[in-house]
């Protein structure tokens, strides 16, 4: 298989800075994506990484590793707004995109 | 422009009957994905199409149900014989090629009573 982990659910304060953890298999790894969607609306899109490193937009940042098979969404000065579900997606060879479950994020005042 | 469109927004239907889902995606895009998600679940893979062509068919949960696309554009998802454990959200996703950003339609709530 072609598990996707990360945290189910996390907790944070109004202008706090969050880290969302993802793993995943490396075998066929072609590119991460993020999306955000919030309760009973479809995933936006957040970023794509295909090569190491971090990619910075605005208050949100992904990075890649991908000897490591791990990524990171860094979300900055978090507002009640991002109170949302963050899913990480591999695109693998079989160009099947895999979803993890999402985590949950709660950002309280 | 015009984002993916999905219709029916909703649909509520009996046990034993069948169903379509349509999927517009945006004009221009090769690449189309139907998903599943369950209330509170992640997104579940069904299938993929590349212009007209499936080439990834393995998601689709049971040979109840199936999936064609027209013209390179419009795709019906179509499930035969529903079971309540068919009851979710099926969204649409499109992206200009493979391996690219999806744009995600609004999905279809189906509920099979």
């Amino acid at each position: 298989g072609q598990n996707i982990d990360q945290p189910t659910e996390m907790t944070a304060t109004e202008g706090a800075i969050v880290q969302i953890n993802c793993t995943y298999q490396t075998s066929g790894f072609n590119g991460l994506f993020w999306y955000q969607q919030h309760a009973g609306e479809a995933p936006t899109f957040l970023s794509y990484n295909v090569l190491d490193g971090l990619e910075e937009k605005g208050r949100f940042s992904s990075f890649l590793s991908r000897s490591k098979g791990y990524s990171y969404l860094l979300l900055k000065e978090l507002q009640m707004k991002d109170s949302a579900s963050y899913l990480c997606a591999v695109s693998y060879n079989t160009d099947k995109l895999i979803f993890g479950t999402g985590t949950r994020l709660q950002v309280f005042p | 422009g015009a984002g993916v469109s999905q219709s029916p927004s909703n649909k509520v239907t009996e046990k034993g009957k069948d169903v379509e889902l349509r999927c517009d995606p945006i004009s221009g895009h090769t690449a189309l994905y139907w998903y599943r998600q369950s209330l509170g679940q992640g997104l579940e893979f069904l299938i993929y199409f590349q212009g007209n062509s499936a080439p990834d068919k393995s998601g689709l949960p049971s040979d109840r149900f199936s999936a064609e696309r027209t013209g390179g554009s419009v795709s019906t998802l179509t499930i035969q014989r529903t079971q309540q454990e068919d009851s979710a959200v099926y969204l649409c996703a499109s992206s200009l090629w493979d391996d690219n950003e999806q744009f995600f339609g609004p999905g279809t709530r189906l509920t099979v009573l």
